[in-house]
């Protein structure tokens, strides 16, 4: 079955606290991102990867963190220098330059 | 700062009628536009791709670009009540991995 599996779908933070947001692709496509979305607003860019080893900032990076040691993976931690981490966060893929995303279901982290 | 512009609505259209979702963006040099559909609490999921000025069909669906006005727009022939969703305009520029994401047009069809 192919796609894109975020885990968790739900996860609280505490004060203090780093987590660890999962993002596993068999698609195959070599580009992956993770998005923030907040109520009413526009989906932002945290980080992007587009080959293995390599990820670049996006609009929002500050207090967050990625690795790519695989294609298949893309984990993103929200440290606890990021302030305000409460948001619907998504991960996508894309097979590269004028492709659109496909996104994964997304994990809702919220702030105990 | 790269834009896209969206009216963000709620557009409220009748079932069976035309929907007509505009966006607008700021770089001249954009070469990829997407329509994205979102229920509330969902992920996006793309419905329409255009790179060409013009217009393009994909059943109950148009979109249609013209860049010298720097405007893209959907069509929505026939509007269902299941086509109530946050319509996202997203464009991408020459070479570019990153996608510039408008905030949505809440879209809702009333049976």
């Amino acid at each position: 079955d192919g796609g894109i599996t975020q885990s968790p779908k739900y996860l609280f933070r505490k004060e203090g606290q780093n987590v660890t947001l999962s993002c596993e692709q068999n698609l195959n496509h070599d580009a992956m991102y993770w998005y923030r979305q907040d109520p009413g607003q526009g989906l932002r860019l945290i980080y992007y990867s587009q080959i293995v080893n390599d990820f670049q900032k996006g609009d929002i990076a500050e207090g967050y963190s990625v690795s790519r040691e695989k294609k298949e993976s893309f984990p993103l931690t929200v440290t606890s220098a990021q302030k305000n981490p409460t948001a619907f966060y998504l991960c996508a893929t894309s097979t590269g330059t004028h492709a659109g995303l496909f996104f994964g279901s997304g994990t809702q982290l919220s702030v105990l | 700062q790269k834009e896209v512009e969206q009216n963000s609505g709620p557009l409220s259209v009748p079932e069976g009628a035309i929907a007509s979702l505009n966006c607008t963006y700021s770089d001249r040099g954009s070469q990829s536009f997407f329509w994205y559909r979102q229920y509330s609490g969902k992920s996006p999921e793309l419905i329409m791709f255009i790179y060409s000025n013009g217009d393009k069909e994909d059943g109950r669906f148009t979109a249609q670009l013209n860049k010298a006005s720097q405007y893209v727009s959907l069509l929505i022939r026939d509007s269902q009540p299941s086509d109530s969703a946050t319509y996202l305009c997203v464009w991408g520029g020459a070479g570019s991995y990153q996608l510039t994401f408008g905030k949505g047009t809440k879209l809702s069809v009333i049976p």
